[in-house]
């Protein structure tokens, strides 16, 4: 059975940083194509970052240059540091699998319950 | 940036009904479309993908369709279940979701 377990989210300042966890289990986190997708506060889905299954990894302009996705093979993990926040990345975090659907990567089949960050003075 | 655009923002349907949700791509995104279903304190549900095939243990009720840049998710007769936010994602060299349509009863 696939399951994603996100970890990490809390209470931040402006400015600061926090990195959050997904563990994954019933796959191979390395084998993957793995995205974190946010939703703030009374708004819709946003994606945010993905990682390949090669390493390439690419994020929304709203991150960039400010959050990293990585992963952890020994741990089966995924991570997202996410540094310099800003109350607009007040959100829940998702991480979520995309196994390759109809020979294309990109479907979110899979998902964790989510981990809220609050950046807030 | 491929920017994606659903309507209406919100639904007021009854059960029993028959709903048909649409999302339009800024650029065509040929058949790289998913559509998801979420509901509050859960995790985002996937229901279709490809634009028109049914993940696994999605009920038959759930359908969609279109191409290119128009595309629609129909709900044949809506259930109490059903009652959730419904969003379109492309996944064509990158990704993006649609802003969401709220399906709440009527």
């Amino acid at each position: 059975e696939v399951l994603l377990a996100e970890s990490g989210g809390g209470l931040v300042q402006p400015g600061g940083s926090l990195r959050l966890s997904c563990a994954a289990s019933g796959f191979t986190v390395n084998n993957n194509y793995m995205s974190w997708v946010r939703q703030a506060p009374g708004k819709g889905l946003e994606w945010v970052s993905v990682i390949y299954s090669d390493g390439d990894t690419y994020y929304a302009d709203s991150v960039k240059g400010r959050f990293t996705i990585s992963r952890d093979s020994s741990r089966n993990t995924l991570y997202l540091q996410m540094n310099t926040l800003r109350a607009e990345d007040t959100a829940i975090y998702y991480c979520a699998r995309e196994p390759r659907r109809l020979g294309v990567y990109g479907v979110m089949a899979y998902w964790g319950q989510g981990t809220l960050v609050t950046v807030s003075s | 940036e491929i920017v994606m655009t659903q309507s209406p923002a919100t639904l007021s349907v009854s059960p029993g009904e028959r709903v048909t949700l649409s999302c339009r791509a800024s650029q065509s995104v040929s058949t790289n479309l998913a559509w998801y279903q979420h509901k509050p304190g859960q995790a985002p549900r996937l229901l279709i993908y490809g634009a028109s095939t049914t993940a696994t243990d999605i009920p038959a009720r759930f359908s969609g369709s279109g191409s290119g840049t128009e595309f629609t998710l129909t709900i044949s007769s809506l259930q109490s279940d059903d009652f959730a936010v419904y969003y379109c994602q492309h996944y064509n060299n990158w990704r993006a979701f649609g802003q969401g349509t709220k399906v709440e009863i009527k």
